[in-house]
């Protein structure tokens, strides 16, 4: 099955600066790649995600990369503000016009955003 | 559009009761569902994928007789935590496929279980 590993586990940056979360994945078949923002007690929020036809996409102040050939993609957020600490998943999944099999999470990413 | 809902989204039982937790799809037809469980400070983990009208696939490592997952409708998909101990205790989501919407999962808003 699919294994999706995430790095770091923890991150603190400056409010304003940059933050780069990077997952991998092992399983090939996999062509659906979103990132959730999860606050305490709540459902995972869907803030960006990618297919495998893309390289890149971006939404305002957040983007996400995707190399096939290495396995990995990456979330970055850009002018990070006190808003943005929270929890983020990466997650993999193998979809096709018969529907989509369930999500490999990663292990989560805690942001914290130093005023 | 694409809301699913949770019911209870809380809920204290005694050790060796059953708990069932209801997941609905809103405003939209959800032929597959799926469940994940969620340990404090920990990712989801997909527990088993539910197909209305047939049986549940369950992941490796997850009891079906413990955990039983009936799809009886297009909108409707229940968990039923059997015989609960306090190692259930968990945060237990959710998520609808629409497949129109290529591979996106909608989630429930989750329903906290804690076993005494």
């Amino acid at each position: 099955g699919e294994n999706v590993e995430q790095h770091p586990s923890t991150l603190s940056v400056q409010e304003g600066d940059s933050a780069v979360i990077k997952c991998t994945y092992s399983d090939s078949a996999s062509n659906y790649f979103p990132w959730y923002k999860q606050e305490l007690g709540k459902r995972p929020q869907l803030i960006i995600d990618i297919r495998s036809n893309v390289g890149e996409k971006k939404d305002q102040r957040i983007a996400v990369t995707l190399n096939k050939t290495a396995k990995h993609f990456s979330l970055h957020i850009t002018e990070t503000q006190p808003e943005d600490s929270a929890v983020y998943f990466c997650a993999a999944v193998s979809y096709s016009g018969g529907g989509a099999d369930g999500l490999t999470f990663g292990k989560g990413t805690h942001l914290i955003i130093q005023p | 559009g694409a809301v699913v809902s949770q019911h209870p989204s809380w809920v204290i039982c005694k050790s060796g009761t059953s708990v069932k937790i209801e997941c609905r799809s809103l405003d939209f037809q959800a032929t597959t569902m799926f469940w994940y469980r969620q340990f404090p400070k920990q990712s989801l983990m997909l527990m088993a994928t539910s197909n209305e009208g047939s049986k549940a696939t369950y992941e490796q490592g997850v009891e079906k007789d413990k955990f039983l997952i009936n799809h009886a409708s297009l909108t409707l998909s229940t968990l039923t935590v059997t015989s609960a101990h306090p190692e259930d205790s968990s945060f237990y989501i959710c998520s609808a496929d629409r497949r129109a919407r290529g591979g996106e999962q909608f989630f429930g808003p989750g329903t906290r279980l804690t076993v005494l």
